[in-house]
This record gives structure tokens, sequence and C-alpha cells, in this order.
């Protein structure tokens, strides 16, 4: 499965978009990108995924490059309870069953 | 939706006693996971199960086993507790290998 690189952390203020980007640069034609996050204390939450298209849900929205070297996962308005690590991972899948989760983004939503 | 539970959220165990997590998810999803998140280190697979009374070995399986005698419970197994077992206990599960995985609250395990 390709590598991700994730800013350790970030800050936005309550209400206002999230943008978490995500680079996977060595990532090929069939690894999709998955979002995860991880309120402190809990099991990680399944957030979204998506190969090439764009793709919105009732969560976030993930926006995709062309060339599907990087992506960014948008909270289109944060809450406090957004507060989490997000998980950023590519995977195929033929590759198994595992998830490989990194060390993830901690996004802190400031009042 | 899916609910997957863990039987303890924490658990406090003494060095050399056998330990059991038991996970339980009510989808009747096909797979089943273990996984074990340490600071730094992330998530790191332990056992997986495909099937009833079917295992595969993750990444760390020593000092564990698994045992899924039903579909919607997987059991993790510490045959005798040391303290570099001393983590968070994730269960997961899924329908297939193509699908995203769904996972419990975990269980925070203390061995002293």
């Amino acid at each position: 499965d390709a590598k991700t690189t994730q800013p350790p952390s970030m800050d936005c203020a309550e209400g206002r978009a999230a943008n978490l980007p995500c680079n996977h640069s060595t990532i090929s034609g069939n690894e999709y990108v998955y979002w995860y996050r991880q309120i402190h204390s809990q099991g990680p939450q399944y957030i979204i995924h998506g190969l090439k298209n764009n793709e919105t849900n009732e969560m976030a929205s993930l926006i995709i490059t062309e060339d599907r070297k990087s992506s960014t996962l948008i909270l289109p308005h944060a809450t406090l309870r957004d507060t989490a690590v997000y998980y950023c991972i590519v995977r195929s899948a033929n590759t198994g069953n595992q998830f490989y989760f990194g060390t993830g983004t901690s996004l802190t939503v400031i009042p | 939706d899916v609910k997957v539970t863990q039987s303890s959220r924490y658990l406090v165990k003494r060095t050399g006693e056998k330990v059991f997590l038991e996970c339980v998810q009510d989808m009747d999803h096909e797979n089943m996971f273990w996984y074990r998140q340490d600071p730094g280190l992330g998530l790191r697979l332990i056992y997986f199960s495909y099937d009833v009374k079917m295992k595969e070995k993750g990444d760390i399986p020593e000092g564990y086993s698994v045992s899924r005698e039903k579909k919607e419970r997987f059991s993790l197994i510490l045959e005798s507790a040391s303290t570099n077992q001393t983590s968070m206990y994730l269960c997961a599960s899924n329908p297939g290998q193509s699908y995203e995985q769904y996972f419990g609250p975990g269980t925070r395990l203390t061995v002293t």
C-alpha cells in the first residue's frame, strides 16, 4: 500500500471549513483513498473513501487531485465535536484486509 | 448502523494472568480484526478472521491467540499477560475485503 503524508496538527475555528491535506505521491491505479477519524479514547470512525472522483457524504467531502497524488478532506462547518485525529489511508482492495493507520493529523476545533 | 461492541472499556490485569477480550458485531460481517494502538506506532494488526473458526496472523501475533466460534464474536486471548501488552485494543469488522472497517470503542488494558 502507498505511503501517506499528513501534517501532524491543525487548528480550525468553529463554524469554518476544515481542510485536511494528504499526500500520497506513490499511489497506484487500483488504490483507494480512505479517511477515518479517532476521537480521544474511542475507536476509529470511517468517514469517506474514493478512487478518482470527488466524493461527498453527510460527514465530509473528499477532493482528489487529477493526478491522484494528493487529496483533501473537507469538513464544511467544523464543530467542537470534530476535534479528533484524522487518518488518511491508501489501500488496494487486493492487498488483504488490513488498514495501515499512520499517525494522522490532530485537528483541534477552536471555539 | 453497524455496531461493534467490546466487553470492557478499561481492564487492569496482573502479569501472568490469562486475559480474554471479547468483541461482538451485529451486522453479519464475514471479517473481524484485532488491533492494538500505541502512541507513536499507530494501529497494528494482531490477528484477523475471515470466517468462523478461521484465523490469520497479522503483523504482531506473538503473545496472543484468537477464537472465532460464532460469526458475530471474535475473542482475543493473552495467554500470559505481560507489561508490554499494556495498550489500547481495538476490534473491527467488515463484510468483505474491499470494504471499510467498522471499529469498536476499544479496551484500554493495563498489565501491572
